[in-house]
């Protein structure tokens, strides 16, 4: 049982290219979620999935994309990476029991140059 | 869900317990607090969480004000591997999709 899994778990991009952050789980949970993380910022929620098929937006959504083809998975895509978008990036889980608490993986760490 | 106020920083030395307050004033009754806690480079991670009662696990104690606006995270005893950043969080267990939105949290310096 691996939890929560992030891949990959660094990485540099150029201002302009695009990537994917992957986040899958073990744990048949149907909430997930994508978080950033930036010194003295805490955690701020980018987009989550209440089940597979559906995403919705957080409170910092602009330039990132998400999709959640399949339960397991949820993806984080940069479509065109701008230097603001250096950061650390976390995934997080949870079952649809009401008090359940997330899951969190061990992040992806991200610098645009 | 209810915002939560949380001192920035905290020492406690090795061995002692630690206490770590959380102000939630404008909590609404059906919504429980949560504490997690993020070691340094790691996720967060899930401590403890209740609704009215004091509550107790493995890892740590909760005590909630009767009026529920305020609560204290206490770690027993506390040992050099807490030291961590502690994220205090109110929100509707039920309500369906809503994320938790976390702070700054309470750094937490262990000493020896």
């Amino acid at each position: 049982n691996a939890g929560v899994t992030q891949t990959p778990k660094f990485r540099v991009l150029k201002t302009g290219q695009s990537m994917t952050l992957l986040c899958a789980q073990d744990m048949n949970h149907e909430y997930m979620y994508w978080y950033r993380q930036d010194p003295g910022m805490g955690l701020r929620l980018i987009h989550y999935s209440v089940g597979e098929g559906t995403t919705a937006k957080g409170e910092v959504p602009d330039g990132y994309n998400v999709s959640r083809l399949k339960k397991q998975n949820f993806l984080l895509g940069l479509e065109s990476a701008a230097p603001s978008q250096t950061s650390v990036y976390f995934c997080a889980s949870r079952a649809i029991t009401g008090v359940s608490p997330l899951h969190f993986g061990n992040g992806t760490r991200l610098t645009v140059t | 869900d209810a915002k939560t106020t949380q001192p920035p920083s905290m020492d406690c030395a090795e061995g002692r317990a630690a206490n770590l307050p959380c102000n939630h004033s404008t909590i609404s009754g059906n919504e429980y607090v949560y504490w997690y806690r993020q070691i340094h480079s790691q996720g967060p991670q899930y401590i403890i969480h209740g609704l009215k009662n004091n509550e107790t696990n493995e890892m740590a104690s909760l005590i909630i004000t009767e009026d529920r606006k305020s609560s204290t995270l206490i770690l027993p005893h506390a040992t050099l591997r807490d030291t961590a950043v502690y994220y205090c969080i109110v929100r509707v267990a039920n309500q369906a999709g809503t994320a938790l939105i976390f702070g700054k949290g309470t750094t937490l310096s262990v000493s020896s």
